[in-house]
């Protein structure tokens, strides 16, 4: 156990809806860092947040976004859902904001229908 | 796109043989790390190595950074049933703060 939690585990939606994936740091973990794993893109770094600030951007789409509060748990908005977005998303912490030594959450998996 | 090629995408070793995986990137590291993941599930990190590195140990793991070639390789020796999954390597850089994955070698180890 990472010590990073994930919430929902599963997730089914249609196509054109939005959805909110939620992630709780390891306790006194200030970064957090979202990424996509899809069997034809593999695992692809989306974004990062410390402390409250976006930190570094990857290939996130303009459809997605995310936000990190005050007590450091992240949200990660996904709109406008294409079948192209089912995929397993990870949340990630660490306790720099450099990218190394993460923890790994468990996962979201998100299917679009 | 993935910054790292890994090889082989698939390896199957009865238990107790060593296991190597390689992995190819393609511009100028600062670090690279290598992840375990079990069929769908989060990665843990198995070690990091610096560019400035030739090699690392940890456990049964050996990690071997070539700068010159662009590649990195992982050694697990006297492999087990638990060390069943694939295995990433990730790459960052000074000048692209973000972290790359390679496309990942599934390990089988055959009881």
């Amino acid at each position: 156990d990472s010590g990073v939690t994930q919430t929902p585990k599963h997730l089914i939606t249609a196509t054109g809806q939005r959805v909110t994936l939620r992630c709780s740091p390891r306790s006194g973990d200030l970064s957090v860092y979202w990424y996509q794993q899809s069997l034809d893109q593999g695992l692809q770094f989306l974004i990062q947040y410390y402390n409250g600030e976006e930190r570094a951007k990857g290939n996130i789409l303009e459809r997605f976004s995310a936000q990190q509060f005050p007590d450091l748990h992240s949200e990660l908005n996904l709109s406008s859902l294409e079948l192209g977005d089912s995929a397993l998303y990870f949340c990630a912490s660490s306790n720099t904001g450099a990218f190394y030594e993460q923890y790994f959450g468990p996962g979201t998996r998100l299917t679009v229908t | 796109s993935q910054q790292g090629e890994e090889d082989p995408q698939a390896l199957s070793i009865q238990e107790g043989e060593n296991a190597t995986m390689n992995c190819s990137y393609k511009t100028s590291i600062n670090n690279l790390q290598w992840y375990r993941q079990n069929s769908g599930r989060g990665l843990v990190h198995l070690i990091l190595i610096r560019s400035n590195e030739r090699e690392k140990h940890s456990g049964r793991l050996r990690v071997t950074l070539d700068t010159s070639k662009k590649s990195s390789s992982l050694l697990i020796t006297a492999s087990r049933a638990a060390d069943t999954a694939s295995y990433f390597c990730a790459t960052d850089a000074w000048e692209n703060e973000k972290l790359t994955f390679g496309t990942g070698t599934r390990l089988t180890i055959i009881p």
